[in-house]
């Protein structure tokens, strides 16, 4: 089976309102965790990142949270608006070097509700 | 603020032709990438590129694949004889260090 995957395939949300995405993965050995948004017809657009020696991490509106426990990782997007209706998808990396390819999860696709 | 940059938008092809998808990196990235996604589908890695050298591939990236750095700024994906499932979106990303991976557009390769 794939090592990263997504609990919800569709989330919709009132503007305004909070939403989170979550993401589980199978390697304990991942160590590099992502997020990214994208658009229809657009490429993936990075949002956050965190290391697995962090458990929490915010950017802008954004919120990345790792459970190492249970091998669960979320993305909290605040006070949601009609721009961040997009597919988002968490992605890992399982190697060590710089050059390493991105394992992605199957996606979610946010709708948010005027 | 900088980009990848790919062209074209949308190739068209028939069954066992040659076609090169061509990318522009992010000015001063070290790292490469090729990426695909089927229509609906995840995002799936296909190989990545440090200093004029593949440095990782996945099972998709067979000998029908080939990436080239022929230029200081071009990054290419040549596909030697194109099969119907290869269909596909194609993104290149580059990175500057480890990791952070900025996509570009993609193309739309369609295979009749």
């Amino acid at each position: 089976g794939e090592s990263v995957g997504l609990h919800l395939p569709t989330l919709s949300v009132q503007e305004g309102d909070n939403s989170i995405i979550n993401c589980a993965y199978s390697n304990s050995a991942s160590d590099y965790f992502i997020w990214y948004k994208q658009e229809s017809g657009k490429g993936p657009q990075f949002i956050i990142d965190i290391r697995s020696n962090m458990d929490k991490r915010q950017g802008q509106r954004v919120t990345v949270l790792l459970n190492k426990t249970v091998k669960h990782l979320s993305l909290q997007i605040a006070a949601t608006q009609p721009g961040d209706s997009a597919v988002y998808f968490c992605a890992e990396n399982l190697g060590g070097g710089g050059a390493d390819g991105l394992t992605f999860g199957k996606g979610t696709h946010l709708i948010i509700q005027p | 603020e900088p980009e990848v940059t790919q062209t074209p938008s949308h190739q068209v092809t028939q069954m066992g032709q040659e076609v090169i998808l061509r990318c522009v990196p992010i000015s001063n990235h070290l790292y490469f990438y090729w990426y695909r996604q089927i229509l609906g589908q995840k995002v799936e890695f296909l190989v990545s590129f440090y200093n004029n050298e593949i440095s990782e591939k996945s099972e998709i990236f067979d000998d029908q694949f080939s990436v080239e750095r022929p230029d200081g700024s071009n990054f290419t994906l040549k596909i030697r004889s194109t099969k119907l499932e290869d269909s596909a979106m194609y993104f290149c990303a580059s990175s500057a260090r480890y990791n952070e991976q900025f996509f570009g557009p993609g193309t739309r390769l369609t295979v009749l």
